[in-house]
């Protein structure tokens, strides 16, 4: 198994800039979940999608802030306009089903300076 | 959000088991615990989930109290590649997980 794709792995954008994360799930997961992880306030839940339709988005931060997952086997995560603080490790998670374990992609690095 | 309490750091010796506790006191009928770990520089990793059972998988074992109040997390021998954070989470049903700091475990050779 190929396992959760994410890319790209790492991004380096400037304030104000458009980013989009990209998220390839585990064939025949039909749930998806975005993270973000900072050392200030470590692991939180973004937003969850189950069978393509957006469940919960009460983590995504702001406005700024939006996810959508076109088909079940792609997901976007865009944050416009960037700002510094957006600055974090970006993991895409999928589950065969809601309760069961997720398998974590290896993150995207992202840093807006 | 059902909370877990768990130790901030522990050591082990290679090769020894360790014992990983976990405490839920609010834990609901329906909630599933869930354990994962991330090694550094890298994303959480699967370990093992369970209901009211214990359950053994090729990673771990998960033994859960009684009242369900508590788990342990059991790694049968350590390897230097198993230090990482551990996080053991609640997972209602209905809602979402909540990452806690996490044991942080390291493992002397």
């Amino acid at each position: 198994d190929a396992g959760v794709i994410q890319s790209p792995r790492h991004e380096v954008t400037e304030m104000g800039q458009e980013v989009t994360l990209r998220c390839k799930p585990i064939s025949g997961h039909n749930s998806l979940f975005w993270y973000r992880q900072t050392m200030m306030r470590g692991l939180e839940l973004l937003i969850y999608f189950n069978n393509n339709v957006p469940i919960d988005d009460s983590g995504m931060p702001e406005d700024r802030f939006s996810a959508k997952m076109p088909n079940a086997s792609f997901s976007t995560l865009k944050i416009q306009p960037s700002e510094p603080r957006d600055s974090a490790v970006y993991f895409c998670a999928s589950s065969l089903d809601r309760p069961l374990g997720q398998y974590f992609g290896p993150g995207t690095r992202l840093t807006v300076t | 959000d059902a909370k877990t309490t768990q130790p901030n750091s522990m050591e082990s010796n290679e090769e020894e088991p360790v014992h990983l506790p976990c405490n839920h006191s609010t834990i609901s009928g329906t909630d599933y615990i869930h354990w994962y770990r991330q090694l550094p520089s890298q994303g959480p990793e699967y370990v093992i989930h369970g209901l009211t059972s214990n359950v053994n998988n090729r990673m771990a074992s998960l033994a859960i109290a009684e009242d369900r109040k508590s788990s342990t997390l059991i790694l049968h021998r350590a390897t230097l590649r198993d230090a990482a954070v551990y996080y053991c989470i609640l997972f209602p049903y209905g809602q979402n997980f909540v990452f806690g700091p996490g044991t942080r475990l390291s493992v002397l050779p």
